[in-house]
């Protein structure tokens, strides 16, 4: 079965922290991107990661992705209440036009 | 601006009534998708489109239709044959260009409730 899993499922964090967000995917593929979405929101595109190895930055946020191992991580430095929402990591499956999501990580940034 | 259009934003159905989402987009690209949402879950694909006059059921397409007669939209009608279609419903399009790198760009949601 094809599968996307992300962990942690929630996550509380005080400002200021450090911490990374796993995505771990079964499927043969060659990009995995991040999304962000506020509640009650749309999906908002954060990082596309291309090929093994590839590290991408924005802000306070950083994701990687090892394709060997199947797995993407989205790190966040000193976290800001602002970064507080739900994060999703998606593949694509290779040689389709098909997606799958991750179940989402929950994020609370504690002031 | 460039984006996807879906409307309504909130959409409520009555028993044994069909209902449809709209969904326009004006970035020109090929590919279009359907997703539902349920709340604390992930997205799960309904529908997909490659190109006009083309569609493929995704992994929940039962009780649902669509219809791709024009580049820009991609319409999903929840039958009366879906049980249960509370949910959040949001629209995608991907380009597919040769320097593009596939990402899906989503529209503001249609939030449907049942009466």
């Amino acid at each position: 079965e094809l599968k996307v899993e992300q962990n942690p499922l929630f996550l509380s964090m005080q400002e200021g922290k450090n911490y990374t967000i796993y995505c771990n995917y079964s499927t043969t593929s060659d990009r995995l991107y991040w999304y962000r979405q506020d509640p009650g929101k749309s999906l908002e595109s954060l990082f596309v990661l291309l090929s093994n190895g590839a590290v991408k930055q924005e802000g306070r946020l950083m994701a990687s992705l090892d394709t060997k191992a199947r797995l993407s991580t989205l790190h966040i430095t000193a976290a800001v209440h602002d970064l507080s929402a739900t994060y999703f990591c998606a593949v694509d499956m290779r040689g389709t036009y098909k997606y799958i999501f991750g179940t989402g990580t929950r994020l609370k940034v504690l002031a | 601006d460039g984006g996807i259009t879906q409307s309504p934003k909130y959409l409520f159905r009555k028993e044994g009534q069909n209902v449809t989402l709209s969904c326009e987009q004006n970035l020109n690209h090929d590919a279009m998708y359907w997703y539902r949402q349920d709340p604390g879950q992930g997205l799960r694909l309904i529908y997909y489109s490659q190109i006009v006059n083309d569609f493929q059921k995704g992994d929940i397409a039962e009780g649902y239709s669509v219809s791709r007669e024009k580049k820009e939209s991609f319409p999903l009608t929840v039958t009366s044959a879906q049980k249960n279609p509370t949910a959040f419903y949001l629209c995608a399009s991907r380009d597919s260009g040769r320097a593009a790198k596939n990402i899906q760009y989503f529209g503001a949601g249609t939030r449907l409730s049942v009466l």
